[in-house]
């Protein structure tokens, strides 16, 4: 049972680049999510996606769109990256709302723009 | 919004003393808590959660918590620490129905041998 599988595992690029993080949850979970990670300051949110067909901002949004393409997959795209966007990115997967529900998460993906 | 705080950035035990890392929570209801461990370039992994009920929760990996409304605490413990148990901790509070989860910034234990 793979639960929550981001790809790739670690990305270097340069200021202005643009890519996609993705993920995908065999669980049939109902809510995915993506986080950000940096060191002394926990997770914080970026956006999350409670159903198929919904997505809504987070903590710290700006610089970042997703897409749920289904509900299995939930993507993150940064469209022009930017060194303070450099960190560890989480996907997660909640079975309903996570205000409640425990999360399940993806490995990471190490992120370092220059 | 609720927020969650851990005192502590880092801890040292020996291997096979106890151990207790803090988590103070702020929420005006009865939150839900978890404690997820995070083990070295991996993601963060369930250790147990509260919702309701008695406040002594047990998890994974031998390690309980109990949540104190008075002290708006909710403190991780494990009679007896393994090496393999050195990680990064993470507390979290959540709401039923916002849709909202808090982390704190997170504890990293080293176990001495």
């Amino acid at each position: 049972n793979a639960g929550v599988t981001q790809t790739p595992k670690f990305q270097v690029l340069k200021t202005g680049q643009s890519m996609t993080l993705q993920c995908a949850q065999d669980m049939n979970h109902n809510s995915m999510y993506w986080y950000r990670q940096d060191p002394g300051m926990g997770l914080r949110l970026i956006y999350y996606s409670a159903s198929e067909g919904t997505t809504d901002k987070g903590e710290v949004p700006n610089g970042y769109n997703v897409s749920r393409l289904n509900k299995r997959e939930f993507s993150l795209r940064l469209e022009s990256a930017a060194p303070s966007q450099t960190s560890v990115y989480f996907c997660a997967s909640s079975e309903w709302d996570r205000g409640q529900s425990p999360l399940h998460f993806g490995n990471g993906t190490r992120l370092t723009v220059t | 919004a609720q927020s969650v705080t851990q005192p502590d950035i880092h801890i040292t035990v020996s291997e096979g003393a106890s151990l207790e890392l803090r988590c103070n929570y702020s929420y005006g209801a009865t939150p839900y808590l978890f404690w997820y461990v995070q083990s070295p370039g991996q993601g963060l992994q369930l250790l147990l959660k509260y919702f309701s009920g008695d406040t002594l929760v047990q998890g994974i990996k031998g390690f309980e918590a109990e949540f104190k409304r008075s002290q708006s605490s909710f403190n991780l413990r494990k009679p007896s620490v393994h090496w393999s148990d050195a990680a990064e901790y993470f507390c979290a509070v959540g709401a039923q129905g916002n849709n909202d989860m808090r982390f704190g910034a997170g504890t990293r234990l080293t176990v001495k041998p």
